[in-house]
């Protein structure tokens, strides 16, 4: 399958600091990039879906101010938590697709982010 | 009514056994179907994708999709205790853009 990567694995930063995650498509173009969050013991969240060139489309909930995302070039996407706070720590997993909604979605590993 | 349900188990399994997961959504229209392997810590990793109705089979793993009873089914053969995992169906709608996952089923495969 195509490989996904992710910067940093892991992250402490202090609150109130901000954090940029990477994530990159390593062996494919991806048009679509998908950023979740997880929770210990819960289910997947959808924070927001992005075009490569184009503003990201954030889920009901999820502030775009505090969340920026970036999606410069068909093998990059980030995400940056503004103003972190311990409430923001959780594990955040980016994913891509090549194409359209039938094509498959790969995940990075995800980055680790623990606020102090 | 959540869009894409999964029991959420544990599915116990003995070593070598057949482990069969369920899954049922309920947007009609859907057109792709895809289950993930989540390991405890670790991010999802895709094992099958399907999108017509019938069997497909890839190594020990075969997925099931009925459209019109609006389920899709993994089986696991031969059961090892490197399955035991967390096992997410996704689901795409006909007009969505993104995917739609269940809860998960965990799986315990028992030597």
């Amino acid at each position: 399958g195509a490989v996904v990567s992710q910067h940093p694995s892991w992250v402490i930063c202090k609150s109130g600091t901000s954090v940029k995650i990477e994530c990159r498509s390593l062996d494919f173009q991806a048009t679509t990039m998908f950023w979740y969050r997880q929770f210990p013991k819960q289910s997947l969240m959808l924070m927001a879906t992005s075009n490569e060139g184009s503003k990201a489309t954030y889920e009901q909930g999820v502030e775009k101010d505090k969340f920026l995302i970036n999606h410069a070039s068909l093998t990059l996407s980030t995400l940056t938590v503004t103003s972190a706070h311990p409430e923001d720590s959780s594990f955040y997993i980016c994913s891509a697709r090549e194409g359209g909604p039938s094509y498959e979605q790969y995940f990075g590993p995800g980055t680790r982010l623990t606020v102090t | 009514q959540k869009e894409v349900e999964q029991n959420s188990g544990p599915l116990s399994v003995p070593e070598g056994a057949i482990a069969s997961l369920n899954c049922t959504y309920s947007d009609r229209g859907s057109q792709s179907f895809f289950w993930y392997r989540q390991y405890s810590g670790k991010s999802p990793e895709l094992i099958m994708s399907i999108y017509s109705n019938g069997d497909k089979e890839d190594g020990r793993f075969t997925a099931q999709l009925n459209k019109a009873s609006q389920y899709v089914s993994l089986l696991i053969r031969d059961s090892q205790p490197s399955d035991s995992a967390t096992y997410l169906c996704a689901v795409n709608a006909f007009a969505g853009n993104k995917l739609t996952f269940g809860g998960g089923t965990r799986v315990l495969v028992k030597p």
